[in-house]
């Protein structure tokens, strides 16, 4: 149990294109879901927090104009980066947990999705 | 501000066993989890601990003191697959996870 997906794994765009990242819960319904921000030899960044039916809530210093949110589900939330640029450049990690809970509740990975802007 | 630190890397051979500590200063506390990641992949999950003392799963425990903000990750027989980065992430008041810089266990035959 516990399985999250993300589509596109791997994705190279042009620079100025925009880019949708799905992350879905498969087995269970998910009011929360993350969206993180790895760059090479670095811990994950979190980049906002997603929850079912309301708007997304954004960490300091990452744009919510560029990096739209939308958690549509309890199963599906999508992450579009908008005008991407080569700084966009990252590993794209999302991840579910099940309640809406703060305490103890474990957070499940996608299996990350690669983005490369040229 | 939120400080999670745990060291850069270790190296062990095949067989042996190696311990990853973590200490943590963070805004609030609601369980400390440890994940394996390893390049290329996303995180996946090894344990959790919210109160004090040691939770075994396999060769693999993980220790808690939250008195001294403190939990160790033990990895014993080690094997080849266990070369990965260990992450240490706290749960803070808000449900996020606030992540250490990782560290890279460099497993030798």
């Amino acid at each position: 149990g516990a399985v999250v997906s993300q589509h596109p794994s791997w994705v190279i765009c042009k620079s100025g294109t925009s880019v949708k990242i799905e992350c879905r819960s498969l087995d269970f319904q998910a009011t929360t879901m993350f969206w993180y921000r790895q760059f090479p030899k670095q811990s994950l960044m979190l980049m906002a927090t997603s929850n079912e039916g309301s708007k997304a809530t954004y960490e300091q210093g990452v744009e919510k104009d560029k990096f739209l949110i939308n958690h549509a589900s309890l199963t599906l939330s999508t992450l579009t980066v908008t005008s991407a640029h080569p700084e966009d450049s990252s590993f794209y990690i999302c991840s579910a947990r099940v309640g809406g809970r703060p305490r103890g509740d474990t957070q499940y990975f996608g299996p990350g999705t690669r983005l490369t802007v040229l | 501000g939120q400080n999670i630190d745990q060291p850069t890397e270790m190296t062990a051979t095949e067989g042996a066993i190696v311990q990853i500590n973590c200490t943590y200063q963070t805004s609030g506390f609601n369980g400390l989890f440890w994940y394996q990641q390893h390049a290329g992949e996303a995180p996946t999950f090894l344990s959790y601990n919210v109160l004090d003392g040691l939770e075994e799963k396999g060769r693999f425990s993980s220790f808690l003191s939250r008195s001294k903000g403190y939990s160790y990750l033990l990895l014993k027989e080690l094997q080849m697959k266990d070369s990965a980065s260990y992450l240490c992430a706290v749960n803070d008041s808000w449900g996020k996870l606030q992540f250490g810089a990782g560290t890279q266990v460099v497993v030798t035959p």
